[in-house]
């Protein structure tokens, strides 16, 4: 029963280097998200699913492509990093309206 | 703007005495409602959920919360508190319509018991 796995759990990177988080779900579930975490600003949410196929922004989504090509997968893409996406990522899970979230246990990024 | 508040920053309880965590929301109609736990370096944990019905819910860990819609308020509860409730807690507010499963978050309430 492996839930939400994320991979790497943390990864450095200099300025201008591209990299994907993974993120693999093997609970049937139809939403996934990305989000990610900084000191005093709580989650933000950068890009969604609501099924394979189908992606949409979130508040963040500057800098980060997401696609979902099946149910169980929604990896995100770093494009060009820099400093400023410094910070934890966390994916996310949900099987509908009434379902609560869950979470993956976080990709701890650092952009040098 | 649809909004969630956490007032407090940090709440601060002994171990034993009771603990109250608060969240306000600021959405129209009727949402669904959710408290989180986050633990040191780890990803958030479901903890319980309102959807429709009795207005005090229970969930894991012996935490509860009660819904009171008058207040627009979910605090969540615990009757005794254990020094291993010291976590980091989020509510969260789905709004209607649920066309995208889409959580409005708190900025979270950093809770300490101390022994």
């Amino acid at each position: 029963n492996a839930g939400v796995t994320q991979t790497p759990k943390f990864q450095v990177l200099k300025t201008g280097q591209s990299m994907t988080l993974q993120c693999a779900q093997d609970m049937n579930h139809e939403y996934m998200s990305w989000y990610r975490q900084d000191p005093g600003m709580g989650l933000r949410l950068i890009h969604y699913s609501v099924g394979a196929g189908i992606t949409d922004q979130g508040e963040v989504p500057n800098g980060y492509n997401v696609s979902r090509s099946t149910t169980e997968d929604f990896p995100l893409r770093l494009l060009s990093a820099a400093p400023s996406q410094t910070s934890v990522y966390f994916c996310a899970s949900s099987p509908g309206q009434f379902g609560g979230y869950t979470f993956g246990s976080g990709t701890r990024l650092t952009v040098v | 703007a649809q909004s969630v508040a956490q007032p407090e920053d940090q709440v601060n309880v002994a171990e034993g005495n009771p603990l109250t965590v608060k969240c306000t929301y600021s959405v129209s109609g009727n949402p669904y409602l959710f408290w989180y736990v986050q633990y040191p370096n780890r990803g958030l944990q479901f903890l319980l959920k309102y959807i429709t019905g009795d207005n005090l819910v229970k969930g894991s860990y012996g935490f509860e919360a009660e819904f009171n819609k008058s207040q627009t308020s979910f605090h969540l509860k615990k009757p005794s508190a254990l020094v291993s409730d010291s976590a980091l807690y989020f509510c969260a507010v789905r709004p209607p319509p649920d066309s995208n499963y889409q959580l409005i978050w708190g900025a979270g309430t950093k809770l300490i018991i101390k022994p």
